[in-house]
């Protein structure tokens, strides 16, 4: 299985700050990863798909990158009800699309 | 608007049995691949098992293969994950999520349901 992983697993950070975090696939995924958003007990959101590709109604400060095997998440302006959990998601071996461990973000 | 809605968790004794379920509605239900995902409390998402739009070719992930069940009735929108031989480790919230895709091979979650509680504990 292809194992996923994140880092940092926390960060705290500011209003306005611009964070980055990022997952690492344990073999080439080439672009099939999914970023997803989750706060507490709520359901997990998807955000980005694609690596790149801005799911519909989510804001454009959230943005990703990356191919292969390293996958970056970034929001430009950090805004209050971004402090939340994200996951990224493994979308190459169909259908055991397994989850990284995620990394928090808290306010500074 | 998609909408998914679990119903069926609680409190079950290990080694005992349960059955979750996830209404749909807001979509074309037997043209989706359909998954469920768990959640341990203060842990992270761990996919389950997944089962194709017509019901074939289920998928489980080792930690609960042979013990857990995916099955659908199209006719009625209706997903379930009937769970024996429940171990403590299997005490989470479980979800159920729509896959959709686009140029074939480009998948992931795009709902997901509010979850539902299973504890296995004597």
């Amino acid at each position: 299985d292809i194992q996923m992983t994140q880092s940092p697993s926390s960060l705290s950070a500011s209003v306005g700050d611009r964070v980055s975090f990022t997952c690492r696939a344990s073999e080439s995924i080439h672009t099939y990863v999914n970023w997803y958003q989750q706060k507490p007990g709520k359901a997990p959101r998807l955000l980005i798909y694609s690596a790149s590709s801005l799911q519909s109604g989510v804001p454009s400060r959230f943005s990703g990158s990356g191919s292969g095997t390293v996958f970056t998440l970034t929001i430009s302006s950090l805004q209050l009800e971004d402090f939340a959990t994200y996951y990224c998601q493994q979308a190459y071996s169909t259908p055991r699309f397994t989850f990284g461990p995620g990394t928090k973000v808290d306010i500074k | 608007q998609a909408q998914l809605v679990e119903s069926g968790g609680g409190v079950v004794q290990p080694g005992g049995s349960l059955t979750v379920s996830c209404e749909a509605s807001g979509f074309r239900f037997g043209s989706y691949g359909m998954h469920w995902v768990r959640q341990a409390p203060g842990k992270g998402l761990e996919w389950v098992a997944f089962i194709r739009h017509d019901g074939s070719s289920p998928e489980y992930a080792d930690s609960v293969k042979g013990r857990f069940t995916v099955s659908r009735d199209n006719s009625k929108n209706t997903l379930s994950l009937h769970m024996k031989s429940l171990r403590a480790d299997d005490t989470a919230v479980y979800y159920c999520a729509k896959e959709d895709y686009e140029l074939i091979l480009v998948y992931y979650f795009d709902y997901w349901g509010q979850g539902t509680l299973v504890t296995v504990s004597s």
